[in-house]
């Protein structure tokens, strides 16, 4: 198993460009999920998803988009990026929701918006 | 949410036993604790988890207060690949799929 994986590793944008971070997983989990991480800063989740079609918000989406198509895939899309957005992003995945389930989570983005 | 609190930061010799305190006054029954670790340039990484009783595993131990108002996550000889961001915290039951991370404690060691 690869586990989770994410690309790219590194991305610079200009401000008011978009682009999509790409996040899969081969463990056939249903939960998905997104972080943003800032300097000294522990993390903050953007957005989740409890299954294939279902999305919902977590504590910072604003500015981020996400859809899920198929179990495996959870793209996060930003739609015009702005410097605030600068941070490493993290993707994770769960079996389920339940208080002993554990998250497994992907490598990370480091995306930088000038 | 009931909230964590730890230490900024700890250092520990190489080889030896490392606490690494974690204060949750307003947990509830049911919550479980959960520890996670962030190696440097990695996403966070599951260590231990669990309710009440004391916990072991490859690759630490629990030690859970008899009030649940604290814990520790034990280090039982503490190596170079140990220095970490460790993260305590709480989660609830099923249907709140929410992890709130605080800012962890940065544990530094020497060799």
């Amino acid at each position: 198993n690869a586990g989770v994986t994410q690309t790219p590793k590194f991305q610079v944008l200009k401000t008011g460009q978009s682009m999509t971070l790409q996040c899969a997983q081969d463990m056939n989990h249903e939960y998905m999920s997104w972080y943003r991480q800032d300097p000294g800063m522990g993390l903050r989740l953007i957005h989740y998803s409890v299954g294939a079609g279902i999305t919902d918000q977590g504590e910072v989406p604003n500015g981020y988009n996400v859809s899920r198509s198929t179990t495996e895939d959870f793209p996060l899309r930003l739609l015009s990026a702005a410097p605030s957005q600068t941070s490493v992003y993290f993707c994770a995945s769960s079996l389920g929701d339940s208080s002993t389930d554990t998250q497994y989570f992907g490598p990370g983005t480091r995306l930088t918006v000038l | 949410d009931a909230k964590t609190t730890q230490p900024n930061s700890m250092e520990s010799n190489e080889e030896e036993p490392v606490h690494l305190p974690c204060n949750h006054s307003t947990i509830s029954g049911t919550d479980y604790i959960h520890w996670y670790r962030q190696l440097p340039s990695q996403g966070p990484e599951y260590v231990i988890h669990g309710l009440t009783s004391n916990v072991n595993n490859r690759m630490a131990s629990l030690a859970i207060a008899e009030d649940r108002k604290s814990s520790t996550l034990i280090l039982h000889r503490a190596t170079l690949r140990d220095a970490a961001v460790y993260y305590c915290i709480l989660r609830k039951p099923s249907g709140t799929y929410k992890y709130i991370f605080g800012t962890g404690t940065r544990l530094k060691v020497l060799a």
